[in-house]
């Protein structure tokens, strides 16, 4: 299984809401990602886990909270969120972190839309 | 900031011709990678090459890394309808584990 799965595909939430975007990828890596991805922008980076661990965190605003329960499965849990946050929310995994040869595997993102 | 930029942003050519893209980065890497994103959906890798390589093939796709002048160049040989996407490089500097994104290529070909 080469795969990343993303769940919800699409999220539709109002400011006040909590809800959970969930990762899961089961090719045995130990690092996993959280990128943002604005329309015609790149994908921006916002957490890094390493072996269950919170390895990076790119100043990402407390509203948004990554969670790694085991080695195959990655949270994002949100609440607050602005209508700015909507974008398109990717997860990625790969073999191990800073890798001479670290290809990463994107699942397919999970279009968010705050209201 | 390390962030690669692609040139052009955005690129139409006819089906069967050749499509060259460029990336410049401004930091020390470990590696270069290029990633294809169809519209809205996840990145798909292509290829990466390696600092200490000059060139790497793979199918259609030829990448040239130069990094005394800290670029590199993606060609997509005769180009079908299923190559429109956006194209991005991404690279790695040797100080930090992360990888930058740069701004992406969005390439259309034409029927």
């Amino acid at each position: 299984d080469t795969e990343v799965t993303q769940t919800p595909k699409h999220l539709v939430m109002g400011m006040t809401n909590k809800k959970s975007l969930k990762c899961e990828q089961h090719m045995g890596h130990r690092a996993m990602y959280w990128y943002k991805q604005k329309a015609k922008k790149p994908p921006e980076l916002m957490f890094v886990y390493s072996y269950e661990k919170l390895s990076i965190n790119e100043s990402v605003p407390s509203r948004f909270s990554p969670e790694c329960p085991n080695s195959s499965l990655l949270n994002l849990h949100l609440h607050a969120l602005q209508p700015e946050d909507s974008a398109l929310y990717l997860c990625a995994s790969s073999q191990k972190l800073a890798e001479l040869y670290n290809e990463q595997f994107f699942g397919p993102g999970t279009r968010l839309t705050v209201l | 900031s390390q962030q690669g930029e692609e040139d052009p942003q955005a690129l139409s050519i006819q089906e069967g011709e050749n499509a060259t893209m460029n990336c410049s980065y401004k930091t020390s890497i470990n590696n270069l990678q290029w990633y294809r994103q169809n519209s809205g959906r996840g990145l798909v890798h292509l290829i990466l090459i390696r600092s200490n390589e000059r060139e790497k093939h793979s199918g259609r796709l030829r990448v040239t890394l130069d990094t005394s002048k800290k670029s590199s160049s993606l060609l997509i040989t005769a180009s079908r309808a299923a190559d429109t996407a956006s194209y991005f490089c991404a690279t790695d500097a040797r100080r930090d584990d992360k990888i930058i994104f740069g701004k992406g290529t969005r390439l259309h070909i034409l029927p």
